[in-house]
């Protein structure tokens, strides 16, 4: 089945570590995005990709970095710069058919950063 | 620039009453608009979208939604509750810029459903 895959689904870290969260897409759409899902926040993006090797800043981006390196690849770094890592991390995908067709997310990973 | 606004944060309704999710937009263009659900510790799963066209949207699971252009509303209702549909639900408009589509996503509303 055609889908996005997260790993690992929940994560625990030490203050002042990187981590790196993947996602991988089977459903060869061109753009990819990252989002955090804080309660009560809605999600906010961080990372959107519309093409390999191109990626833009969301409003969120600033202690975060990715890499798109592959179609179906877009994992993201959460560095030890993030003062607030903690929270829910969602990424999604979109083929480029038009402009109205939905993203599709993954499952998501829960960060825990002590 | 657009935006979204869930009223309610949390809603509570009983098994087989109506459910009735808020959703206002603010949009300079003709907006793309969609209602997402997520169950604990999942993703957002699709439940219906607004492009253009019929103003009154059918979904999954018994959703429908009705594009009001007037109001800036896009409203998400289910004629009878079941205890399945308790999750999250996400208003979200699209926002094009620079040929790239973000969605903008409301606070969400989470709906209880009484036995």
């Amino acid at each position: 089945d055609g889908g996005i895959t997260q790993s690992p689904k929940y994560l625990f870290r030490k203050e002042g570590q990187n981590v790196t969260l993947s996602c991988e897409q089977n459903l060869n759409h061109d753009a990819m995005y990252w989002y955090r899902q804080d309660p009560g926040q809605g999600l906010r993006l961080i990372y959107y990709s519309q093409i390999v090797n191109d990626f833009q800043k969301g409003d969120i981006a600033e202690g975060y970095s990715v890499s798109r390196e592959k179609k179906e690849s877009f994992p993201l770094t959460v560095t030890s710069a993030q003062k607030n890592p903690t929270a829910f991390y969602l990424c999604a995908s979109r083929g480029f058919a038009s402009y109205n067709s939905p993203l599709h997310f993954g499952n998501g990973t829960r960060l825990t950063v002590t | 620039a657009q935006s979204v606004t869930q009223l309610g944060s949390h809603v509570s309704v009983s098994e087989g009453a109506l459910v009735l999710l808020r959703c206002n937009y603010s949009s300079s263009v003709p907006p793309y608009l969609f209602w997402y659900v997520q169950y604990p510790n999942q993703g957002l799963q699709l439940l219906l979208k607004y492009t253009t066209g019929a103003t009154l949207v059918k979904g999954i699971n018994g959703f429908e939604a009705e594009f009001k252009k007037s109001e800036t509303s896009f409203h998400l209702t289910k004629p009878s509750a079941h205890m399945s549909d308790a999750a999250e639900y996400f208003c979200a408009v699209s926002h094009i810029i620079q040929g790239a589509q973000k969605l903008v996503f409301g606070q969400g509303t989470r709906l209880t459903i009484n036995p």
